[in-house]
C-alpha cells in the first residue's frame, strides 16, 4: 500500500506571501493531521481534519488553514508568512484516530 | 496545558547493549501511547504503540507504560549502529503531543 504523499518537497518564499502544502493519505485513511516541526519546538500539532471536517485545531494563528476533500486528500494554507513559518510540515494519516503514518514532509523555508 | 518530556540527550550506547529512553507525560486522560523513530533529515516513523499498563514486545523493541506513575518508555534490545536515531513519545488524548525527542548513539 503506497504511503502518505506530500507536494510539494521544498519550497522558498518570501515574507508576506502565502502557500499552500498538500497531503495525500495512505488509501482508506480518512483522518490526515497536520504539523510543524522545528529545532526549538519539536513537532507541533496544527490541525486534524475527518470526513472533510475539521476534528481538532492546534495553537497556531489564524493565517493557518486547512481543508479536506472528498477523497480524503488534504491541504494547508499559511498566508502572509513571516520568517518563523520556516519549518517542517509533516501531514499524517490515520485509519481512525490513534495510529498515526507520516509523509516525507515539505520544507518551507521563508526568507 | 498537555507535556510530554523526554530527555534529549544523547543517550550513547555501545553496539549489542540496551537502550533506554524514557517519557513522562502531564495528562491522566492520555489513553494511547506511542514511540516514534525520526532519523535526520527524514520524517517520523511509527515503531511501537501501547493501549494498556505492561510491556508490549515487537522485536528488540519493547514498550513499558505505566499510567499510576504517567510514564512511558522503550527499551531497545542489542542497539545497533542503525539504531542510532531522535527517539519521539507521543501521547494521545484526542490529539497527539510529541516530546521533543531524546537522540541515540549507537557506537560500533
Amino acid at each position: 500500500k503506497a504511503g502518505v504523499t506530500q507536494t510539494p518537497r521544498y519550497l522558498i518564499k518570501t515574507r508576506g506571501q502565502q502557500v499552500t502544502l498538500s497531503c495525500s493519505p495512505i488509501s482508506g485513511h480518512r483522518s490526515v493531521s497536520w504539523y510543524q516541526q522545528t529545532p526549538g519546538q519539536g513537532l507541533q500539532f496544527l490541525f486534524e481534519y475527518f470526513s472533510e471536517t475539521q476534528r481538532n485545531k492546534g495553537n497556531f494563528p489564524g493565517r493557518f488553514s486547512g481543508r479536506q476533500f472528498s477523497n480524503s486528500r488534504s491541504e494547508m494554507n499559511v498566508s502572509t508568512l513571516e520568517l518563523g513559518d520556516s519549518a517542517l510540515y509533516l501531514c499524517a494519516s490515520s485509519p481512525a484516530r490513534d495510529e498515526q503514518y507520516f509523509g516525507p514532509g515539505t520544507r518551507l523555508t521563508v526568507t | 496545558q498537555k507535556e510530554v518530556e523526554q530527555n534529549s540527550g544523547p543517550l550513547s550506547v555501545p553496539e549489542g547493549a540496551i537502550a533506554s529512553l524514557n517519557c513522562t507525560y502531564s495528562d491522566r486522560g492520555s489513553q494511547s501511547f506511542f514511540w516514534y523513530r525520526q532519523y535526520s533529515g527524514k520524517s517520523p516513523e511509527l515503531i511501537m504503540s501501547i493501549y494498556s499498563n505492561g510491556d508490549k514486545e515487537d522485536g528488540r523493541f519493547t514498550a513499558q507504560l505505566n499510567k499510576a506513575s504517567q510514564y512511558v518508555s522503550l527499551l531497545i534490545r542489542d542497539s545497533q549502529p542503525s539504531d542510532s536515531a531522535t527517539y519521539l513519545c507521543a501521547v494521545s488524548h484526542s490529539t497527539l503531543t510529541f516530546g521533543k525527542g531524546t537522540m541515540l548513539l549507537v557506537s560500533p
